[in-house]
Order: structure tokens, then C-alpha cells, then sequence
């Protein structure tokens, strides 16, 4: 059973650009979450992606924006880049039918906006 | 906006001792859920909660759930080092579309 990756590890950008995140699902998910998580503080719920449309969404401007493709990865877009969007960025896959929304995390995409 | 608490946020422990960690949510939901993280590393589940009443163990951790009183322990039972980490509690809404996370509680387990 292949586990949820991410890509790419790391990233450093500049105010104002633009960035996009990399998940692929564990095998056998249908459902990607995107995460925010900022130094020492949990994880913020961006949104969800089921079957290839936003399915939920926190509280995060329309500039975080996502993709999910037929076979379950997903990207995660963040236009306008903020200083203060330098975070850890976790996604997580499910599989929604079952009871319960147990999610498998990857291992995350350190962003630095400079 | 539904809002996840824990408790305590730091937690230092000597090694052999029992404790617990309280997770209280503000609004009703039937699902909890546990994580932990190592320093610089993704999330791992641990627990999952689905119902009032409902108590899982896995080794030194045992997590309850009791949705009448919107809270959730996580139990250490004779901490040991390799346990040093720190733990989230999470929530989802009833339509397992919107995903509350805790605080955190960071564990350090001394020797």
C-alpha cells in the first residue's frame, strides 16, 4: 500500500509569486484535505477535495484554490504569496464512505516566503 | 466556528508516571479524532472516536470520548521517552467536510 506523498519538500518564494503544492493519495483514497500548519500552532483546514470538485473549505481566501484529478492527487495553488503564508503544508487523504474520516497525512511542504 | 481546546499545552512527565490530556470542542460532533506529531514531521493517527461512550488503547495510550460533555482524554499510562511528541485532537462536522484541530499538547517525557 503506497502512503500519501507529498512534493516538493521544500520551497522558498517572494511576496507575490505564485506557488503550487503536490499531493498524491494513499491507494485506494477519494478524498484530499489540504492543511495549513504555521510554526507551534495545529493544523488549519483549507479544504477538501471529493470526486475532482471542492467538497468543504476553512477560513482561507479565494488566492488558495486546489485541484483534484481522476485519479484522487490533488494540487493546492496559492496566488499573491503573503509573508505570512510561510507554513508547513500537509495534505491528507480518505476514503469518505467509510464511517469515520480516519486521514493519512504526508509528509508535508515546508513554504518560505521571503 | 467550532473551537477545539486542549490541556494542557506543555506537559513534562518523568518517565513511569501516569497523565492525561483533555480535548473539550464547542459544538456537538460524534467524531474525534487523535494525532501526533514528531518535531519537524507529519501528522500520525492514532485514535479514532466515533461515538459517545467509545474508548480505544493502543499500547501506553488510551483515548475516550464523551460527546454529551464535548470532551475527549487522551490517557498515558507509565510515559516513557519514546512517547515525547506533541498531540492533537481533532473534530470534523457532521458532514466529515470541515476539520477542526486543537491546540496541541507537547509532550516531553524525562528520563
Amino acid at each position: 500500500e503506497t502512503g500519501v506523498t507529498q512534493s516538493p519538500t521544500h520551497l522558498i518564494k517572494t511576496r507575490g509569486q505564485q506557488v503550487t503544492l503536490r499531493c498524491s493519495s494513499q491507494s485506494g483514497h477519494n478524498t484530499v484535505s489540504w492543511y495549513q500548519q504555521a510554526l507551534g500552532q495545529g493544523p488549519q483546514f483549507i479544504f477538501q477535495y471529493y470526486r475532482e470538485e471542492e467538497n468543504g473549505r476553512g477560513n482561507f481566501p479565494p488566492r488558495f484554490s486546489g485541484l483534484q484529478f481522476p485519479n484522487y492527487s490533488s494540487e493546492l495553488n496559492v496566488n499573491a504569496l503573503e509573508l505570512d503564508d510561510s507554513a508547513l503544508y500537509l495534505c491528507a487523504s480518505s476514503f469518505k464512505e467509510e464511517a469515520g474520516n480516519e486521514q493519512f497525512f504526508g509528509p508535508g511542504t515546508r513554504l518560505t516566503v521571503l | 466556528e467550532l473551537k477545539v481546546e486542549q490541556n494542557p499545552l506543555f506537559l513534562s512527565m518523568q518517565e513511569g508516571k501516569n497523565y492525561t490530556i483533555y480535548c473539550n470542542y464547542s459544538t456537538t460532533s460524534d467524531r474525534l479524532y487523535w494525532y501526533r506529531q514528531d518535531p519537524g514531521k507529519s501528522l500520525e493517527s492514532l485514535f479514532v472516536l466515533l461515538s459517545n461512550g467509545a474508548v480505544k488503547q493502543e499500547g501506553r495510550l488510551m483515548a475516550s470520548l464523551d460527546t454529551k460533555a464535548r470532551l475527549s482524554t487522551l490517557h498515558i499510562t507509565a510515559a516513557v521517552h519514546d512517547l515525547s511528541a506533541t498531540y492533537f485532537c481533532a473534530v470534523d462536522n457532521w458532514a466529515g467536510n470541515q476539520f477542526y484541530f486543537g491546540t496541541g499538547t507537547s509532550l516531553t517525557v524525562i528520563p
